[in-house]
C-alpha cells in the first residue's frame, strides 16, 4: 500500500536534547511538508521541499532543521533552541506541479520534559 | 497575506441532524480550497476540495461544500450526519503556500 509513515508515534525526550522525527513516503510525490499542531491553532508550517536537495522555511522553522537527501524521506530535527517543542508533529506531501492536494501522514507526538 | 478563520470551535449536533461547518479565508484571489478531517491522534483526510468550475463540490463520506466568492467563503455541509462523523475539521487554502485554519470540533449526539 502507497502511504506516509511516519515514526515513532510517541517520542519522549529531556529538555535540551535533539530529537529527529523521521517521515518516508511511497507516493513518488516530489513536496513534502512538516507542520506543527497545538490544541486550538490548526496546522503551522515549519518546513517544506519541492525537489530532493531543496527546502525552504516555513512560518515556525525557528529551532527546526530538515533535509532531503532522498525523494522518499524528509525528516525533521527539533533542536534544543525550539523553546517549546512538545506538540503533535505531522508530515504531508503532494505530487507536486498544479497538483495541490496534500497527503498527510499519522504524526507523531514529541513530548519533552 | 493568506489566512483562514473558522468561527465555531465547537459544534455539537444530533444523529441524523444535518450540519454546516463555516470557512471563511482572505486571500488576493481564488485560491485553491480544502476541507480535511482529522480523528483523536490521527493525521489529516482530504474530504474535498474546490479548483475551479461548478462552485458546489461533493467530496467522500457524503459531504460536500459551496464556494461562495462574493463571502470568501466555503463552507462544508452534510444532510444527515452519522455519529462516526465526530471528529476536527480543518479548512485550508493554498495560495502562495497552504495555510489552514483553527479546526472545529464536532461532536455527535446519539
Amino acid at each position: 500500500d502507497g502511504g506516509i509513515t511516519q515514526s515513532p508515534k510517541y517520542l519522549f525526550r529531556k529538555e535540551g536534547q535533539n530529537v529527529t522525527l523521521s517521515c518516508e513516503q511511497n507516493l513518488n510525490h516530489d513536496a513534502m511538508y512538516w507542520y506543527r499542531q497545538d490544541p486550538g491553532q490548526g496546522l503551522r508550517l515549519i518546513y517544506y521541499s519541492q525537489i530532493v536537495n531543496d527546502f525552504q522555511k516555513g512560518d515556525i522553522a525557528e529551532g527546526y532543521s530538515v533535509s532531503r537527501e532522498k525523494k522518499e524521506s524528509f525528516p525533521l530535527t527539533v533542536t534544543s533552541a525550539q523553546t517549546n517543542p512538545t506538540a503533535f508533529y505531522l508530515c504531508a506531501s503532494r505530487i507536486g506541479g498544479n497538483s495541490y492536494e496534500q497527503y498527510f501522514g499519522p504524526g507523531t507526538r514529541l513530548t519533552v520534559t | 497575506a493568506q489566512s483562514v478563520t473558522q468561527p465555531d470551535i465547537h459544534i455539537t449536533v444530533s444523529e441524523g441532524a444535518s450540519l454546516e461547518l463555516r470557512c471563511n479565508y482572505s486571500y488576493g484571489a481564488t485560491p485553491y480550497l480544502f476541507w480535511y478531517v482529522q480523528s483523536p491522534g490521527q493525521g489529516l483526510q482530504l474530504l474535498l476540495k474546490y479548483f475551479s468550475g461548478d462552485t458546489l463540490v461533493q467530496g467522500i463520506k457524503g459531504f460536500e461544500a459551496e464556494f461562495k466568492r462574493s463571502q470568501s467563503s466555503f463552507n462544508l455541509r452534510k444532510p444527515s450526519v452519522h455519529w462516526s462523523d465526530a471528529a476536527e475539521y480543518f479548512c485550508a487554502v493554498y495560495g502562495q503556500n497552504f495555510v489552514f485554519g483553527p479546526g472545529t470540533r464536532l461532536s455527535v449526539l446519539p
